[in-house]
């Protein structure tokens, strides 16, 4: 069965300080990646998202960046952190193949950021 | 464009009450999926329901049903004799290619 693993589970990092999320997932190839943000109270908010190894496509211009650098590992980075970066950050993997979008999302546990 | 609403923000029921969660999907494409997603006070995101844009038969799981309506764009989703364990914020994302868009989320409360 497909596992995906997110850590860190809460972070709290000054302004300023550089991020590193990492996201992974078990028991699938060549799956779609995301990363998505959720404000305290708020939506889901598509950041990214990954068809392939390399291929990233961003979704809303802003202070983070992401990669993947591996078939099952999804990274989300920032140089420099700021207020406006706190959230809770989802990772999620689909199949792929499915152009018309009829798979669905599964995520993992989250990563609650505080920034200070 | 495509749009996705969620109609309530917050929904408040007593426990054992049916309660339906309206979302509506405006968008000009013929073939589309649309999902229902439950999020518990732990934050994590629990894949609940994929319905497809021909399908508009009725869905029932349990205490849990779906009516989607082509011709209003609407994807309601029914809890039927509410439970404590139902709160939590509820969302449906409509999807039709790489990308899955949520809408802004209905919190559920049931009180006992």
């Amino acid at each position: 069965s497909q596992t995906i693993h997110q850590w860190p589970a809460t972070l709290v990092q000054p302004v300023g300080s550089p991020l590193s999320l990492e996201c992974t997932v078990e028991g699938t190839s060549n799956p779609n990646l995301y990363w998505y943000r959720q404000a305290a109270g708020r939506g889901l908010q598509l950041l990214f998202y990954s068809v392939g190894i390399g291929q990233i496509s961003s979704e809303v211009p802003q202070n983070l960046s992401a990669s993947r650098p591996q078939d099952r590992q999804f990274i989300l980075s920032s140089k420099k952190l700021l207020l406006s970066d706190s959230g809770f950050y989802l990772c999620a993997w689909r199949l792929s193949g499915t152009g018309l979008g009829n798979s669905p999302l599964h995520f993992g546990n989250g990563t609650r950021l505080t920034v200070t | 464009a495509q749009k996705v609403t969620q109609v309530q923000t917050e929904i408040s029921v007593v426990e054992k009450e049916d309660v339906t969660l309206d979302c509506v999907y405006e968008t000009r494409d013929t073939t589309y999926y649309l999902f229902w997603y439950k999020q518990p006070p732990s934050g994590e995101l629990v894949f609940l329901i994929r319905r497809n844009s021909f399908d508009e038969q009725n869905e029932i799981s349990g205490r849990y049903s779906w009516n989607f309506q082509k011709s209003t764009s609407s994807f309601n989703f029914t809890i039927t004799a509410s439970q404590v364990v139902d709160s939590a914020v509820y969302f449906c994302a409509p999807s039709n290619t790489d990308k899955l868009i949520f809408g802004t989320g209905t919190r559920l409360q049931v009180f006992p």
